[in-house]
């Protein structure tokens, strides 16, 4: 059974900061992870996507991912009001899996100005 | 390029009624999903479909039925609508091969079942 754990939140960081966020998941055939990012009343959209051991940078957003500890995290440096959102994680099966994928329910970020 | 489109945006039904929710997409792309997303639940996928003509179940299949006789059309209908279905639904397709490739998101359509 797929398990995707995040932190609901809301995590709040003020303006500037760096935005940590973390997403743990139970089935050890992932094997790449996709972050995507949710507004409010708006679809989600893909921000990253990583798939091997170690940090993935892209602009201000750094994906971390641990597979022996079955761990993904997102930072986001010198945090924006406009990063202000929920992010959510989404493992990806190795082979590509059967179904789809499976998100976790998201952590709700809000950066304060 | 519109991408992915969903309509209506806005929905308003009553309890029994049959309701279509219609999705289209202009990439061509082989994978297409159905999700709802409700407070507390997150996204928990309805049906999907590999290709024109293949769909199957996910995880909340029931009181909802899908078909797909075009590539890029993806209807999603509620035979009788119950309370419990209200709630935001989102298509989605999967650029690759398989169903775990990236996903788009269309805009969602929003239903309220009184």
């Amino acid at each position: 059974q797929k398990e995707v754990e995040q932190n609901s939140g809301p995590l709040s960081v003020p303006e500037g900061a760096i935005a940590s966020l973390n997403c743990t998941y139970s089935d050890r055939g992932s094997q790449s992870f996709f972050w995507y990012r949710q507004y409010s009343g708006k679809s989600p959209e893909l921000i990253m996507f990583i798939y091997s051991n170690g940090d993935k940078e892209d602009g201000r957003f750094t994906a971390q991912l641990n597979k022996a500890s079955q761990y993904v995290s997102l930072l986001i440096r010198d945090s924006q009001p406009s990063d202000s959102a929920t992010y959510l994680c989404a493992p990806r099966l190795g082979g590509g899996g059967a179904d789809g994928l499976t998100f976790g329910k998201g952590t709700h970020l809000i950066i304060q100005p | 390029d519109a991408g992915i489109t969903q309509s209506p945006r806005y929905k308003i039904t009553e309890t029994g009624r049959q309701v279509t929710l219609m999705c289209h997409q202009t990439w061509s792309h082989s994978y297409m999903f159905w999700y709802r997303q409700d407070l507390g639940h997150g996204l928990r996928l309805i049906y999907y479909s590999a290709a024109a003509d293949i769909t199957d179940k996910g995880e909340v299949p029931d009181g909802y039925v899908v078909s797909r006789s075009k590539t890029e059309n993806f209807p999603l209908t509620l035979e009788s609508a119950t309370r419990s279905q209200t709630s935001v639904y989102f298509c989605a397709t999967a650029r690759g091969a398989t169903s775990t490739d990236t996903q788009y998101f269309g805009p969602g359509t929003r239903l309220t079942v009184l």
